[in-house]
C-alpha cells in the first residue's frame, strides 16, 4: 500500500524563523512528489519534484527531492504570519496521488 | 493558471436526500478528474477517479452506489451523494490535471464543498 508520512505533525515558530518540513514516501511506480499549501479551503499547488537533487525555489520557499532515500523537504525562510497553514505532501504513482496527513504550521507574530 | 471550479461551496441537506456536486475545469480539458474527501484535521483521501466517457474507478471501501460519479464531458464531472446520512458530512474536493494524464503536470483543486447532513 502506498504511504506518505510527514513530520512534524505540527510546528509553531516565531515570525522570521526558518522551518523545514519533512516528507517520506513509499510509492510503487513513483512518478513525482508534490507540495501543497492548504489554508481554509482547497490546497494550492507549491512545487512538483520529479528529479533528485534539483532544488525548486519560489520566493522564500524551496524544496528538494531525494529519490534514493525516498524523502523530500520543504523549506520556508523568514517566515511570515501568512505562511500559517497546513502543508501537504503528496506522491504520484500508479496513476493516483497519495497524500500525507500534513504539517500544521503556525507562525506567531 | 489552470482553474478548477467546484459548486456548491457549501450545502446543508436532510438525511435521506441526495446532493450533487459539480466540478468544472474552466480553461483546460480534463479527461480525468479526481474526487477526494477530507475529514477535519485529516488529509485528503482519494474516493474515486472520474474518467470522461467511461465508468469511474472507485477506491477500496468507497461505495459506488452511494457516491455516483458522472464525467459527461471533458470539462465537467459530478459527484452525487445519494441517500445522504450524517456520517457523509465532510469536505469534498475535486481535482484535475492540466495536461492530460501526464505525471509531469500537477493537480489543480477546486475550492471544495462542505456537506452537512442533518
Amino acid at each position: 500500500e502506498d504511504k506518505v508520512v510527514q513530520s512534524p505533525l505540527s510546528l509553531v515558530v516565531h515570525e522570521g524563523d526558518t522551518v523545514t518540513l519533512n516528507c517520506s514516501y513509499e510509492v510503487t511506480n513513483f512518478r513525482s512528489l508534490l507540495w501543497y499549501k492548504q489554508e481554509k479551503k482547497a490546497p494550492t499547488f507549491l512545487f512538483m519534484l520529479t528529479s533528485s537533487g534539483i532544488e525548486k525555489k519560489s520566493g522564500r520557499l524551496s524544496s528538494i527531492l531525494d529519490k534514493k532515500e525516498l524523502f523530500s523537504i520543504l523549506n520556508i525562510t523568514a517566515t511570515q504570519t501568512g505562511d500559517s497553514a497546513v502543508y501537504l505532501c503528496a506522491s504520484f504513482g500508479n496513476e493516483k496521488l497519495t497524500f500525507g496527513t500534513g504539517t500544521r504550521l503556525t507562525i506567531i507574530p | 493558471g489552470a482553474v478548477v471550479s467546484q459548486h456548491p461551496s457549501r450545502v446543508i441537506c436532510k438525511s435521506g436526500t441526495s446532493v450533487k456536486i459539480e466540478c468544472r475545469s474552466l480553461d483546460f480539458q480534463a479527461t480525468t478528474m479526481f474526487w477526494y474527501r477530507q475529514f477535519p484535521k485529516q488529509s485528503l483521501m482519494l474516493m474515486a477517479t472520474s474518467n470522461e466517457g467511461s465508468k469511474a474507478t472507485y477506491e477500496q471501501g468507497v461505495e459506488k452506489d452511494k457516491f455516483l460519479i458522472n464525467h459527461a464531458s471533458l470539462t465537467l464531472s459530478t459527484l452525487t451523494v445519494t441517500s445522504a446520512h450524517p456520517e457523509d458530512s465532510s469536505f469534498y474536493i475535486c481535482s484535475a490535471r492540466d495536461g492530460g494524464n501526464s505525471y509531469n503536470s500537477p493537480l489543480h483543486f477546486g475550492n471544495g464543498t462542505r456537506l452537512t447532513v442533518t
